[in-house]
């Protein structure tokens, strides 16, 4: 059975860059589309960028300018940095598999990352 | 401001039946791409409720359904049960902006 998990730091200083890493188990990430989403504390979901096996990767519009999203094939691991955070970035953030036609089907628990000094 | 556009809230009566809608545009729901739903309990990560419009993932009761009409989607729970109670968000493929969601919808079941 296919699981993600998050990992990383949780506390990041504004300005600095999070670091965040989805490590996939029991099975490959040489397929798939895998993707970061965040949610803010009582708000809603939003979709960050995604990456494919071979190194490709798309972000929303929004953050395209801070973010990178990157893969390790040979580790099963996807990682995520956001440069220049700020105090809204603090979120619960969330690794996730995008399936064939193109719906979230498998999520990590997410990890909390708060931005302050 | 969301691309998908949901109600804040809905509620209902154990036994009852409730819609959540979800309205997008001819770049999303309208360009032919699916609408997804999810359930997410509270301090839990979303879990996929209906994909592709109308299927269920194994494992979802079929009390949950979902229906597509346009620019437009639905999410309709029958027979209401407390454990319900949640927050649902529908998310689809904007040809422009990649994977868009909805606001989520907070359901309160009565």
């Amino acid at each position: 059975q296919v699981q993600l998990q998050e990992s990383g730091p949780g506390l990041v200083k504004p300005s600095e860059t999070l670091s965040l890493t989805c490590t996939v188990s029991g099975g490959s990430i040489s397929t798939y589309f895998w993707s970061w989403i965040r949610q803010p504390p009582g708000k809603g979901l939003e979709w960050i960028g995604y990456t494919y096996y071979s190194g490709s990767a798309t972000y929303n519009p929004s953050l395209k300018s801070r973010v990178t999203i990157s893969v390790a094939t040979s580790k099963n691991q996807f990682s995520l940095k956001l440069r220049s955070v700020t105090a809204a970035d603090t979120a619960v953030y969330f690794c996730a598999r995008a399936g064939d036609i193109l719906e979230f089907d498998l999520w990590g628990q997410g990890t909390l990352v708060t931005v302050s000094s | 401001q969301s691309v998908l556009t949901q109600p804040p809230s809905v509620s209902g009566a154990p036994g009852q039946r409730v819609t959540i809608s979800c309205t997008g545009s001819n770049s999303n729901i309208g360009a032919g791409y699916s609408a997804h739903w999810y359930q997410q309990l509270p301090g839990t990560a979303p879990k996929l409720l209906i994909y592709g419009n109308t299927n269920r993932p194994s494992g979802v009761p079929d009390r949950f359904s979902g229906s597509k009409s346009g620019t437009s989607a639905s999410l309709a729970i029958t027979g209401l049960q407390a454990e319900d109670e949640a927050d649902y968000y529908c998310q689809s493929y904007d040809s422009s902006l990649s994977w868009v969601f909805g606001g989520g919808t907070k359901l309160t079941v009565l």
